[in-house]
């Protein structure tokens, strides 16, 4: 079946401009994580999405947020751009909430925002 | 969630068993130690889990010590393929709060040689 989707794979902004990434999970998975993962910072949490609902949120600032579709597409959007928000952005989707006790994450590629 | 401490790096000669070990000397009783690896320009990507039994699967196997500290990631065969960083998690009870968010330390390089 196919994978967590991404899209674009990469993506130059401007300082001051705002993004919106994609992400297509697994069919049938209803739960979408966001990371961001730099050079200096590692892979970082963002946020959960499960059933349209965000459950979990990490220490990032509001211009960072996220929404789920009710087909479980997730998007996540960052306003007011800085040249530190270059980042991988990743996402994973999982079977959370669905009865599966030990559920794992399946990560997409990302998408590789650069901020000039 | 606990924290965790890998080595920076390790080498591995190619068809060799590569050992990566993990501190976790602060995991309470019902947290999980999971490994993932991320190959270059790549998601990360599932391996294994365990609570406290060891586990195996076509991956790898888990060894987790008795006082559940520490765990050995061993990937029986490595080949060139298996270079890649390796995070090893510890993540709270499912379907709880805590469980829905992975948190990745700096993870281990390892680094498969001919």
């Amino acid at each position: 079946k196919a994978g967590v989707t991404q899209t674009p794979r990469y993506l130059i902004k401007t300082r001051g401009q705002q993004v919106t990434l994609s992400c297509s999970p697994i069919s049938g998975h209803r739960s979408v994580s966001w990371y961001q993962q730099t050079p200096g910072q590692g892979l970082q949490f963002l946020f959960e999405y499960f059933s349209e609902t965000q459950r979990n949120k990490g220490n990032f600032p509001g211009r960072f947020s996220g929404r789920q579709f009710s087909n479980s597409r997730s998007e996540m959007n960052v306003s007011t751009l800085e040249l530190g928000d270059s980042a991988l952005y990743l996402c994973a989707s999982s079977v959370r909430g669905q009865g599966v006790p030990n559920y794992g994450y399946t990560f997409g590629s990302g998408t590789r925002l650069t901020v000039v | 969630d606990a924290k965790t401490t890998q080595p920076t790096s390790m080498d591995c000669a190619e068809g060799r068993a590569a050992n990566l070990p993990c501190n976790h000397s602060t995991i309470s009783g019902n947290e999980y130690v999971y490994w993932y690896r991320q190959i270059h320009s790549q998601g990360p990507q599932y391996i294994i889990h365990g609570l406290k039994n060891n586990e195996t699967n076509e991956m790898a196997s888990l060894i987790i010590t008795e006082d559940r500290k520490s765990s050995t990631l061993i990937l029986p065969h490595a080949t060139l393929r298996d270079t890649a960083v390796y995070y090893c998690i510890v993540r709270g009870m499912p379907n709880t709060g805590t469980a829905s968010k992975l948190t990745f330390g700096t993870g281990t390089r390892l680094q498969v040689t001919l």
